[in-house]
Order: C-alpha cells, then sequence, then structure tokens
C-alpha cells in the first residue's frame, strides 16, 4: 500500500528561525517523486518543491529545502529564515512513477509564525 | 504565475439536489483533476481527466459523480443527488503533462460545499 504520513500537526516557531517538517512514506516502487505543497488561510494550494527518486542530491528552491532520508523513506522539509507569511498548513505528497495518476497526500502539518 | 479559477467559492444546496462545481483550468493544461478535502483532513484524489475521457478515479469517486469539459468551456465536477457526506472543499488542478511523473499540479482556491 502507499501512504505518506505527516505526525506533526501542528508546529509553532519565532519568526526567522529554521523550521523542519517530516513526512515519511510508504511504496513498493522503486521510482516516485515527493512533493511539498503549501495551503495558505485562504485555501490556495501551493508548490513548493519536488524530490525525484533517483536523485542523492537534497532539491532546494529559495529559502526551502529538503531532507531526503531514501533508506528510512523519510522527506523533510526545511524552511531557513522563516517569515510570518510561512504561516500555513503543509503537505507532503508522493506520486509513483509509470502506476496511477494520483497524488498521495499527507495529513498536513500547520506552521504558525510568531512575531 | 498560471492560475485555476474555481466558481463558485461557496455552495449551499439541499441534499438530494444537483450541484455542479466549475474550474477554469490553466489555458494550456491538458490534464483536470478533482482532489476532497473534509475540513482539517488531507486531500483526496476523486479523479483526473484528458482528452476528454476520465483517466483514473477513486473509491471516492461515486455513480453519483461525472466530469466532463466541453469545448472551450469550463471542467465541472456534478453530483447528481447530492449526499450529506459529500460536503467538503473540492479542488481542481490542472498540469500540462502527466506522464512526467515529476509534473507539479496547479490548484484553484476550491469550492466549499454544503449540504443541508
Amino acid at each position: 500500500a502507499q501512504k505518506v504520513t505527516q505526525t506533526q500537526t501542528s508546529i509553532s516557531v519565532v519568526e526567522k528561525t529554521t523550521v523542519t517538517m517530516d513526512c515519511v512514506y510508504e511504496t513498493r516502487d522503486s521510482s516516485y517523486f515527493l512533493f511539498w505543497y503549501k495551503q495558505t488561510a485562504s485555501g490556495e494550494i501551493v508548490f513548493l518543491i519536488r524530490q525525484d527518486s533517483y536523485k542523492k542530491e537534497n532539491a532546494t528552491v529559495g529559502h526551502y529545502s529538503l531532507n531526503f532520508q531514501k533508506p528510512k523513506s523519510s522527506i523533510g522539509l526545511i524552511i531557513t529564515a522563516t517569515q510570518i507569511e510561512d504561516s500555513a498548513v503543509y503537505f507532503c505528497a508522493m506520486r509513483v512513477m509509470d502506476s496511477n495518476y494520483q497524488l498521495i497526500w499527507g495529513s498536513g502539518t500547520k506552521l504558525i509564525i510568531k512575531p | 504565475g498560471p492560475k485555476v479559477l474555481q466558481i463558485p467559492s461557496h455552495q449551499i444546496i439541499d441534499m438530494g439536489q444537483m450541484v455542479t462545481l466549475n474550474c477554469d483550468p490553466v489555458s494550456n493544461h491538458l490534464y483536470f483533476y478533482w482532489y476532497k478535502q473534509i475540513l482539517g483532513q488531507q486531500m483526496e484524489f476523486l479523479v483526473n481527466f484528458y482528452n476528454g475521457k476520465v483517466m483514473e478515479k477513486s473509491k471516492l469517486f461515486k455513480d453519483q459523480f461525472s466530469v466532463e469539459r466541453p469545448d472551450g468551456s469550463y471542467f465541472t465536477l456534478k453530483i447528481q443527488p447530492t449526499a450529506l457526506e459529500d460536503s467538503a472543499v473540492y479542488f481542481c488542478a490542472s498540469s500540462l503533462a502527466l506522464r512526467l511523473s515529476n509534473e507539479r499540479l496547479f490548484f484553484g482556491h476550491g469550492t466549499k460545499l454544503s449540504v443541508l
């Protein structure tokens, strides 16, 4: 079975600090793609960053980076220099290559950035 | 950046009625999706659509659900008849390519459906 798990329901940090959000996944496929999306208070869902399973290097986009630990089936999202506007719900999702077309989502982590 | 528009943002209907949720995907995108999110829970895939056909659907895509995109118009999700458990936020998404499994999806803001 394929599954994505985010155990942290809510995290609160002070702005300008670094935060890590956890995500673990389950799949028997050797090729897969891992995504992080952000859902703002308005409901908008925005793509942040992606990791391809065959790439060893951790993906980095702006102040988002990933901690990809393939042996542990883990794909943590790291946000450095957090800002108030980073407050949102962050979803981890997985798509398996050449299989079904759907994204399998985690339950989300609510991130609160305090001044 | 590219935008997916969903109309309306909120729809309230009585159980048993029909409802149509409308989505205007990114203009050059070819693949369209509907996802369902019950408040506080994760997003769940309903269906995807390409070239006038349903490509894949989940168990949540009940017989009462249907999708279509007549030429040049909205990509729609129709529920007929509605049930109380259909209350959720429905997100439309689109993407340019599907066979590239690393393709990102562009999402709309969602339509909140309240079935009374």
